[in-house]
């Protein structure tokens, strides 16, 4: 079993859906959780960064982490067409460790 | 403008031809990694490097070798390479003690 398990989709939403991307993790010592939008031909770049459980809001983009579940969840409020990416959760016990990295699922926002 | 450049960005060679990627930072970050993308196994962690002179194994380093000889740049070298080694590699750095990642733009390496 991964350590990190992450629908690869493809996920194909109308613009201005709600679009909803999980990742569930088995190792505890997670504390730090980040998503990173991978646009096709470029590498991953930050999109959110949390520590520990609760809700972090950006713009049109909210990351959700439920460490009693061992469940994060990132929601796009307002899709765009440019949010067309393939969106990688990670995570680490912090400290100097590795990050550990989802597939990646790979979403489409059509016009 | 803080960048993690890699080159060459694509590349394609025939098994057994050694060859480097290229890896520079600007940010003078302490550590510096390795990543292999492949559809469905997501990314890997090749090497990485937590200062000059100090680099360790990260989950699949077989068939590959790093140099960490100045803090700005970490090569990865392929030997003598292996269609199984037909990837998307990522360069990243962080700060020492940091969480956060910064990648270059990727290098595609196709071996025949």
């Amino acid at each position: 079993q991964k350590e990190v398990e992450q629908d690869p989709g493809p996920l194909s939403v109308p613009e201005g859906a709600i679009v909803s991307l999980n990742c569930t993790y088995s190792n505890s010592a997670f504390q730090y959780f980040m998503w990173y939008r991978q646009y096709s031909r470029k590498g991953p770049e930050l999109l959110m960064y949390t520590y520990s459980s609760g809700n972090k809001e950006d713009g049109r983009f909210t990351a959700q982490v439920d460490k009693s579940s061992k469940y994060i969840s990132l929601f796009i409020r307002d899709s765009q067409p440019s949010d067309s990416a393939t969106y990688l959760c990670a995570m680490t016990a912090g400290g100097g460790n590795k990050l550990t990295f989802g597939t990646g699922t790979q979403l489409k926002v059509e016009l | 403008e803080a960048q993690v450049t890699q080159n060459p960005r694509y590349l394609i060679t025939v098994t057994g031809k050694k060859l480097t990627v290229t890896c520079s930072q600007n940010m003078n970050h302490e550590y510096m990694s390795w990543y292999r993308q492949d559809p469905g196994l997501g990314l890997r962690q090749i090497y990485y490097s937590m200062n000059v002179e100090v680099t360790d194994k990260g989950d699949v380093p077989e068939g590959y070798k790093v140099s960490r000889k100045e803090k700005r740049n970490f090569p990865l070298i392929l030997e003598s390479p292996s269609p199984n080694q037909t990837s998307l590699y990522f360069c990243a750095t962080r700060r020492s003690g940091a969480n956060v990642l910064t990648f270059g733009a990727g290098s595609r390496l196709t071996v025949l």
